[in-house]
């Protein structure tokens, strides 16, 4: 069975500094990769996916994540974040129909 | 639209009692279900999940177990609950293709 790892368990950054969060995954055959983050209180949200195409992919509220097939890689990138970005975060993949999800990575952004 | 319900919401139960959730989608056919637990620090863990009626894939050891009557609906149930089966369920769907997945509200499970 596939699995998903992200590497950070959590992680505190400032207000405009920017964000890596890795993701890397098991899994030999096509896949469908995604990233969700989930708010104090409330449910997940979809940040963004990848299916096909351009490996960098663009999401809501100004993240990204880059697709390295090689590498089995789906990392989470963020140029500058905001205090309003604290929130956990999870990579999925869904490759042979059963959608995995990591640990998630708890960021916290100090104003 | 398509739209997914799961009930109830809330629910106590005493160590070796049953349990039943319940979980319907609207709106699509065929879709693919699942049912994962999420508890704080460890994520979302899949625990079943069902590409079409009467398949049923167990990702987990249990006292717990799934069934799929019908195309749109997803049974998690116990026969005798401990007191680590508590904890958030949630039900999901997506479409054939594996893409966006889509969540039911949640069930929040307390055993005591």
């Amino acid at each position: 069975a596939q699995s998903v790892s992200q590497h950070n368990h959590h992680v505190i950054l400032s207000e405009a500094a920017s964000l890596e969060l890795g993701c890397n995954y098991s899994y030999g055959g096509t896949v469908n990769l995604f990233w969700y983050v989930q708010y104090p209180g409330q449910h997940l949200q979809l940040l963004l996916k990848y299916f096909s195409g351009d490996p960098l992919v663009k999401g809501i509220k100004g993240f990204e994540a880059e697709f390295i097939k090689s590498k089995f890689s789906f990392n989470l990138r963020k140029p500058s974040v905001q205090w309003s970005d604290t929130a956990e975060y999870f990579c999925a993949v869904n490759g042979d129909n059963d959608m995995r999800f990591g640990a998630g990575t708890r960021l916290t952004v100090k104003p | 639209s398509q739209t997914i319900h799961q009930w109830p919401a809330t629910l106590v139960q005493p160590v070796g009692s049953p349990l039943s959730l319940e979980c319907t989608v609207e709106g699509t056919s065929n879709p693919n279900l699942y049912w994962y637990r999420q508890a704080a620090g460890r994520g979302l863990q899949l625990l079943f999940y069902s590409v079409g009626i009467g398949q049923i894939s167990s990702e987990v050891p249990q006292n717990l177990s799934a069934s799929r009557p019908q195309d749109r609906q997803f049974i998690l149930s116990s026969k005798k609950l401990l007191l680590s089966d508590s904890g958030f369920y949630l039900c999901a769907w997506t479409g054939q293709f594996g893409n966006t997945i889509y969540f039911g509200e949640g069930s929040w499970l307390t055993v005591v």
